[in-house]
């Protein structure tokens, strides 16, 4: 099964600051690694697709790069409403996984 | 609109059966690929299974092959998980999503699935 892990574990963060996530694949998965957002009791939200590729009605500051095994998803300007956690997956091979998430809280 | 609505979950005893469905709308279901994803307690995402979308080849979790089915009516625009001889680490919230080239960018509100006795 191919590995991701996300790193940090926990990011705290300042409103109006740029930050990075960064998701690194124990293989490669070319660019099949998508990003979501997910917060407390709600489904999760997909940001980001094939490692770069932006979704509808999601905000302009949330972009990602990448390909192979090391991706980043950034934020230009956190905002308040950003604080959640953030979950990487790769859809290269089955299983399809996830990473551990990452959590943005409040610094 | 795009909406997903889980429903059956509940409660089950070690080792008994459950069966989720998925009510789909505001798309023609019949054209795509779907999946169920499971969050346990606290914890992160996990992909269980996914078919595609003639229901003609369905793919699994190595943890849950055998004991999970995943199926779908397209006449009635719903998706199915069967899940048998249930354990403890099955407890999970399931997610039923629309699976568009290994993404989900439609998700249900998910249900939960408790398996303790």
């Amino acid at each position: 099964d191919v590995v991701l892990t996300q790193s940090p574990a926990t990011l705290s963060v300042t409103p109006g600051e740029r930050i990075s996530l960064s998701c690194r694949a124990s293989e490669s998965v070319d660019t099949y690694l998508h990003w979501y957002q997910q917060k407390p009791n709600e489904s999760p939200r997909l940001l980001i697709k094939y490692a770069s590729q932006s979704i509808s009605g999601i905000p302009s500051r949330f972009s990602g790069s990448g390909s192979g095994t090391d991706f980043t998803l950034s934020i230009n300007g956190v905002e308040l409403e950003d604080l959640s956690i953030y979950y990487c997956q790769q859809g290269n091979s089955l299983p399809y996984t996830f990473g551990a998430g990452t959590k943005l809280e409040l610094k | 609109e795009v909406q997903l609505v889980e429903s059956g979950g509940g409660l089950v005893q070690p080792g008994r059966s459950l069966k989720l469905s998925c009510a789909a709308s505001g798309f023609t279901f019949s054209n795509y690929y779907m999946a169920w994803v499971r969050q346990a307690p606290t914890k992160g995402l996990e992909w269980v299974a996914s078919i595609t979308n003639s229901g003609g080849s369905t793919y699994y979790r190595d943890s849950v092959k055998g004991r999970f089915t995943i199926s779908r009516d397209n006449a009635k625009s719903t998706l199915y998980l069967q899940m048998d001889s249930l354990r403890s680490e099955d407890t999970a919230t399931y997610y039923c999503t629309r699976d568009y080239y290994s993404s989900y960018i439609y998700w249900g509100q998910g249900v939960m699935v408790t398996v303790s006795s």
